[in-house]
């Protein structure tokens, strides 16, 4: 059972435009979120995270928003870069500072130049 | 230098074989993981260690065996791989959310290849 799930596995977009990442979750006892990304032959690395608490988070071009009610969250990307071309992966944890995360399967994200 | 190095990086193997991936880290965090990556089946947890003498099956744990030698070195065994262990590994570490955002520092994996 895939209790966080990133339903497309692959997106494209123009450089420059915003790139809009999607992460569902059915475990009502995650409680902490946060985006990896990844790119051919490295580890993931942590991108930005976001507490229940809150229903946004910020960080440059890189913005987490979240809604709790709707167990959804997504990471937009204004605007893209090509160094943005990378696999996304949303994760999810019972609480901060609780590392074992379950995972959702990736997107792909393709910036377009 | 990497701050989370995993060797080997890429291995292929037989049936039946005994085989240790290795992880070490000069972070000096305390917690050490190891992930597995399958397509289309994201990262999924193995094994974790919050110190020495701390070991804890994740997930995905029968068929796998850990060390954790010391601080900075956490080893994963397949005592006898078969082709369905074919993945790629993760090794990562924590500091707990002493500081930072709680995240994961993860190795640059190791492809492992079960024939």
């Amino acid at each position: 059972d895939q209790q966080v799930k990133q339903n497309s596995p692959s997106l494209s977009v123009q450089e420059g435009r915003i790139s809009i990442l999607n992460c569902d979750y059915t475990n009502s006892m995650f409680d902490y979120f946060l985006w990896y990304k990844k790119y051919p032959a490295e580890g993931p690395t942590f991108l930005i995270s976001i507490s229940s608490i809150k229903d946004k988070n910020e960080d440059g071009r890189f913005t987490v928003f979240l809604n709790k009610s709707a167990k959804h969250l997504s990471l937009h990307i204004v605007p893209s870069q090509p160094g943005d071309s990378a696999v996304y992966f949303c994760a999810a944890s019972p609480n901060f500072g609780n590392e074992k995360l379950t995972f959702g399967t990736g997107t792909r994200l393709t910036i377009i130049p | 230098d990497a701050d989370v190095t995993q060797t080997p990086r890429n291995r292929i193997t037989k049936t039946g074989k005994r085989i240790m991936l290795e992880c070490s880290q000069t972070k000096g965090h305390d917690r050490m993981y190891w992930y597995r990556q399958d397509p289309g089946l994201g990262l999924q947890l193995i094994y974790y260690s919050f110190d020495v003498k701390d070991i804890n099956k994740g997930e995905i744990s029968d068929g796998y065996s850990v060390s954790r030698q010391a601080q900075a070195k956490f080893s994963l065994s397949l005592e006898s791989a078969i082709p369905n262990q074919t993945a790629l590994y993760f090794c990562a570490t924590s500091d707990g959310a002493r500081t930072g955002s709680g995240e994961l520092f993860f190795g640059e994996g190791s492809r492992l290849t079960v024939l």
